[in-house]
């Protein structure tokens, strides 16, 4: 089976712009997390989606909004670019609730 | 919702020797606790994971223990190796799968 694919693998963008990532979880894995990782705050999470439904979201500003497709593939987007969100996304997709989540590579987005 | 603490936050050992890594969560609730291994520019791979309803799972030279009446859990790495070197995080479940992660642990393993 393919693991978890995450386009593009690196983004650099200028503050004020908007950038949209896209992840494509394993065949059959209906939720798709996405996770921030800085070296300052760590995996922080940003939102889960199920079934086309967001189920759960963390603690970012609206600015941080996503998606799922009936395929499961998901994006998320971030608008308003600021220096702060330059990070590794991280989106991870689970077969079940409460299991073991595998991890894509990530985008590393550096905002300028 | 959770809280995840994570100590150490980093950790040299002996080419041999144990390391021991512990995270704490608030959450009674909670009924899952996986670790993650990261090397450098890596991502993210379980390594070993713990349901509630047991104290204690082994997998060769890995071990995770779980005590729910303290809330704490700790990964248990026995004859170190350089190729675990590495970032090392656990993490506790809110709901659905929203996974608060602790702060991680940078280990470094001496030759």
């Amino acid at each position: 089976k393919a693991g978890v694919t995450q386009t593009p693998r690196y983004l650099i963008k200028t503050r004020g712009q908007q950038v949209t990532l896209s992840c494509s979880p394993i065949s059959g894995h209906r939720s798709v997390s996405w996770y921030q990782q800085t070296p300052g705050q760590g995996l922080q999470f940003l939102f889960e989606y199920f079934s086309e439904t967001q189920r759960n979201k963390g603690n970012f500003p609206g600015r941080f909004s996503g998606r799922q497709f009936s395929n499961s593939r998901s994006e998320m987007n971030v608008s308003t670019l600021e220096l702060g969100d330059s990070a590794l996304y991280l989106c991870a997709s689970s077969l079940l609730t409460g299991n073991e989540q595998f991890f894509g590579p990530g985008t590393r987005l550096t905002v300028l | 919702g959770e809280n995840v603490e994570q100590h150490p936050s980093t950790l040299s050992v002996q080419e041999g020797d144990s390391a021991v890594i512990k995270c704490t969560y608030s959450d009674s609730a909670s009924n899952y606790f996986p670790w993650y291994k990261q090397e450098l520019g890596k991502r993210p791979q379980l390594i070993i994971d713990i349901r509630s309803n047991v104290g204690e799972k082994k997998d060769q030279r890995i071990a995770v223990t779980l005590n729910k009446t303290a809330k704490h859990f700790s990964l248990h790495i026995t004859e170190t190796q350089p190729e675990d070197s590495a970032v090392y995080f656990c993490a506790a479940p809110n709901t659905g799968n929203q996974f608060y992660f602790g702060t991680g642990t940078s280990l470094t393993v001496i030759p």
